[in-house]
């Protein structure tokens, strides 16, 4: 595709409620990121992949955030028992090789999440 | 003391200005350094990204890079309205993780 792709664009969840967020990367990227970001903050990096390999997730809050991508291609976060602490935007990027020091990451225009 | 620090802002230049953003980094590990522009709602979008010590310049936008002092910087000549928007320093430390670890970002406002 011509870019990263997110949906939905916009999710309200109630406080307790279970959400998925889909990441479609640019085709071909072998590395996808997810990131966090809230409001007037930078992005608070979650996870990586490599392929379908999940190499870092030392960003996950909590164990109630869970990525997969199953296929090296599409990538899924899940937030499972929502909290109003987990109202943010959430960005998806992806890279064209494996992440090191020539990477660029392209981002996708990101979900907002909103948990009343 | 945050990994990456930026002044938040806001910086208000006049229009046809130099704009000069600043951004010090505490990891002296640190590889790579990538400068992003984020509008209001948007997603970030990239800038100019730089390795070496020294400038690089592309078009209006030339990025300064001292890994001594730890600190790069991002140059807008000839600052225009549509440059307002919030500028985010990132910076890859490849040999540890493969994280992008970000500032909170500086507000430009460019005024006509």
């Amino acid at each position: 595709g011509a870019g990263v792709s997110q949906s939905p664009r916009y999710k309200v969840a109630k406080r307790g409620q279970d959400v998925a967020l889909r990441c479609d990367p640019i085709s071909g990227h072998v590395s996808l990121f997810w990131y966090q970001q809230a409001l007037g903050q930078g992005p608070e990096f979650l996870t990586y992949f490599q392929n379908e390999a999940q190499l870092d997730k030392s960003g996950l809050p909590s164990d109630r955030f869970f990525a997969e991508r199953p296929e090296g291609s599409v990538s899924t976060l899940k937030i499972q028992r929502t909290q109003q602490e987990d109202s943010a935007v959430y960005l998806c990027a992806s890279s064209l090789g494996p992440a090191g020091a020539t990477d660029t990451q392209y981002f996708g225009p990101g979900t907002r999440l909103t948990v009343l | 003391q945050k990994e990456v620090e930026q002044n938040s802002g806001p910086l208000s230049v006049p229009e046809g200005a130099i704009a000069s953003l600043n951004c010090t980094y505490s990891d002296r590990g640190s590889q790579s350094f990538f400068w992003y522009r984020q509008y209001s709602g948007k997603s970030p979008e990239l800038i100019m990204f730089i390795y070496s010590n020294g400038d690089k310049e592309d078009g209006r936008f030339t990025a300064q890079l001292n890994k001594a002092s730890q600190y790069v910087s991002l140059l807008i000549r000839d600052s225009q309205p549509s440059d307002s928007a919030t500028y985010l320093c990132a910076v890859n430390n490849a040999g540890n993780n493969r994280k992008l670890i970000w500032g909170l970002g500086t507000s430009l406002a460019v005024n006509p």
